[in-house]
């Protein structure tokens, strides 16, 4: 079976652009997590989706950050205009149920992004 | 804020060797997951503890929930050098499904 699928892996971009992430959740799995992961901070989470809704955004840094999930299978991180602070590495991760007792998390590989 | 605090943040051993991590809170969890995480790639669940005093073991690794549900540990024996990653500690904080993670022990295992 396929896990959460995430592109870019790697980005390199120039201060001010705009970056979007992406993430493919696993098949069947309702709830899609943002978290964003820095040697200073560790994992960080951003923003968590339930049945496509935003649940909770509170991690969110800032407004130049925002996400959607237009459907159950895909979801966008877009960073606009992106600073060299936003560096980072990003995942996406989903669980299988709405969360339960326990909330195990299936995260994909990452997109690692530079901001210059 | 409920916060997870693992210690120690760095552990570099012999193979071999036996080590312990520890992830600690001033909350009480419902639940405790292990993950580890390799470089380049996304964390991996190991388990999942429930039960206050709770041992689950996994081959050489072995999790411990305290009976207050406060506090884990997780043991490892014998040591290899597959064993090098980066251990998280994660509980589910406040809200429903909102998963927080300690900062995490980096454990390297030299041959």
């Amino acid at each position: 079976d396929a896990g959460v699928i995430q592109s870019p892996r790697h980005e390199v971009t120039e201060m001010g652009q705009e970056v979007t992430l992406r993430c493919k959740p696993i098949s069947g799995h309702n709830s899609l997590f943002w978290y964003r992961q820095t040697m200073m901070r560790g994992l960080e989470l951003l923003i968590y989706f339930n049945n496509n809704v935003p649940i909770d955004d509170s991690g969110m840094p800032e407004d130049r950050f925002s996400a959607k999930m237009p459907n159950a299978s895909f979801s966008t991180l877009k960073i606009q205009p992106s600073e060299p602070r936003d560096s980072a590495v990003y995942f996406c991760a989903s669980s299988p149920r709405g969360g339960g007792r326990t909330g195990e998390l299936f995260f994909g590989e990452g997109s690692r992004l530079t901001v210059l | 804020t409920q916060l997870l605090e693992q210690s120690p943040q760095f552990l570099s051993i012999q193979e071999g060797e036996n080590l312990t991590v520890y992830c600690n809170s001033s909350s009480v969890f419902s639940s405790l997951q292990w993950y580890r995480q390799e470089p380049g790639e996304g964390p991996v669940l190991l388990v999942t503890v429930v039960t206050g005093g709770e041992v689950k073991k996994l081959k050489r690794l072995t999790f411990q929930f305290g009976d207050a549900r406060k506090d884990s540990s997780l043991h490892i024996t014998a040591a290899q050098p597959g064993d090098t990653g980066l251990y998280l500690c994660a509980a589910l904080s406040g809200g429903y499904n909102k998963l927080i993670f300690g900062a995490g022990t980096r454990l390297a295992v030299h041959p």
